[in-house]
Parts: structure tokens; C-alpha cells; sequence
């Protein structure tokens, strides 16, 4: 079955970077457009970017631009979401989620990793 | 830029009962609009898609309606696994900026 598995919780000081990956499963991997999305403590979702992992093409949120990298290796089948210079208001969840029809860049989420904790502080 | 706004915050029901919430876009989205539940600690589901297709094992008792800028999702007899965070997300505009409602909490 389609599987996104996300690493493991991090704590990161501020102004460090943090590397989250998602690994993909159970579908041809370089088919589906990864977004991903993050959830601050109590708040709503809010979209980061977007990565097709057929090219290795990007698109990223206009706040994040600059801070935010998505990246992809497509021997593995895992897409990656570096973030830099982080602040306190980046401690949140960190999800991948796979667009539902294949080789389109935008559409419902269908699939969505559990989702990787990243915690800001010094 | 889009605005995504759900309706109300926080909807109060008794298990049984008919739920229904709200989602309006600031400008017309099509039919481009989906439903997902969440429940704490874990990820989004999806529920609704296309405004008003159920996603794969979604119950029935799940539907979707409305196009453009007004958009519904109804549950119609909540069961206690039903309590949960539900957000609408847009997916017509690109770059998906302000894709996401604020969510409406389902509470007991």
C-alpha cells in the first residue's frame, strides 16, 4: 500500500537548519508532485512547497523563500525539506503529502506521512 | 491572495446527531476543494475530494456539496470517532497560497 514514512523528532537551537525526510512506498515515486505542509502547536495547517520528484522541480511558499530547500533521491524514493535558520515560531509538525491524481502539481492530499516534530530552542 | 474561511470555529453536537459545516473561498475555486478530518497527534485525513467524491474508505455518512465559493461538508449521524479538527483546503489557485481553512472543531 502507499506509504509516506517520515525521521524522527528533532530539537534544534535557534539559527540551526533541520533535514526532515520522507520516504515513499508502494507507488512509482517520480508520479506524484510531495508537498509538504507544517502545523504549529494548537494552529492550522500551512502549505511550505512542493517538490516534483520527476525533474526534481520546486515551488516554495513566498514567507519561506530563501530558508526553505526540497529535495529529492529518486534511487531511495525519499524527498527531503531542509529548513535554515531556524526561529522559535518554526517549532511545529512537519508533514509530506502526496497529491491524489498523478502528475499534476496541485490536487487533494491523498496520502500524508505521520508527520516529524521539530522543536526550536535554545 | 485566496482566503479560506470555515464556519463555526467550534460546532457543539450530540453523538446521533446531523453536522454540517461550512467553508468559503474569497474567489471561486470550481469544484476545486477537499475536506480533511484530523484527530490529535496524528495527520490529516483525506475525506472529501472534487467538492463532493469520498476518498477511498471514507463512510458514507460523509458528503460534500457546493462549487465556487461556497462549500458544505455534512456528517449525518455523528458517531464518537467522528469528534475532530475538519479543514477544507483549495486547490484551483496555484500557487496553493492560503490553501487551507482555519478548521472547525466538532466537539461533544
Amino acid at each position: 500500500q502507499v506509504q509516506l514514512v517520515q525521521s524522527g523528532a528533532e530539537v534544534k537551537e535557534p539559527g540551526a537548519s533541520v533535514k526532515v525526510s520522507c520516504k515513499a512506498s508502494g507507488y512509482t515515486f517520480t508520479n506524484y508532485y510531495m508537498h509538504w505542509v507544517r502545523q504549529a502547536p494548537g494552529q492550522g495547517l500551512e502549505w511550505m512547497g512542493i517538490i516534483n520528484p520527476d525533474g526534481g522541480g520546486t515551488n516554495y511558499a513566498q514567507k519561506l523563500q530563501g530558508r526553505v530547500t526540497m529535495t529529492r533521491d529518486t534511487s531511495t524514493s525519499i524527498v527531503y525539506m531542509e529548513l535554515s535558520s531556524l526561529r522559535s515560531d518554526d517549532t511545529a509538525v512537519y508533514f509530506c503529502a502526496r497529491v491524489l491524481p498523478p502528475k499534476q502539481r496541485t490536487g487533494a492530499f491523498e496520502t500524508w506521512g505521520q508527520g516529524t516534530v521539530v522543536t526550536v530552542s535554545s | 491572495e485566496m482566503v479560506m474561511t470555515q464556519s463555526p470555529a467550534t460546532l457543539s453536537v450530540s453523538p446521533g446527531e446531523r453536522a454540517t459545516l461550512s467553508c468559503r473561498a474569497s474567489q471561486s475555486v470550481g469544484s476545486s476543494l477537499a475536506w480533511y478530518q484530523q484527530k490529535p497527534g496524528q495527520a490529516p485525513r483525506l475525506l472529501i475530494y472534487g467538492a463532493s467524491t469520498r476518498a477511498t474508505g471514507i463512510p458514507a455518512r460523509f458528503s460534500g456539496s457546493g462549487s465556487g465559493t461556497e462549500f458544505t461538508l455534512t456528517i449525518s449521524s455523528l458517531q464518537s470517532e467522528d469528534f475532530a479538527v475538519y479543514y477544507c483546503q483549495q486547490y484551483n489557485n496555484w500557487p496553493p497560497r492560503g490553501t487551507f481553512g482555519q478548521g472547525t472543531k466538532v466537539e461533544i
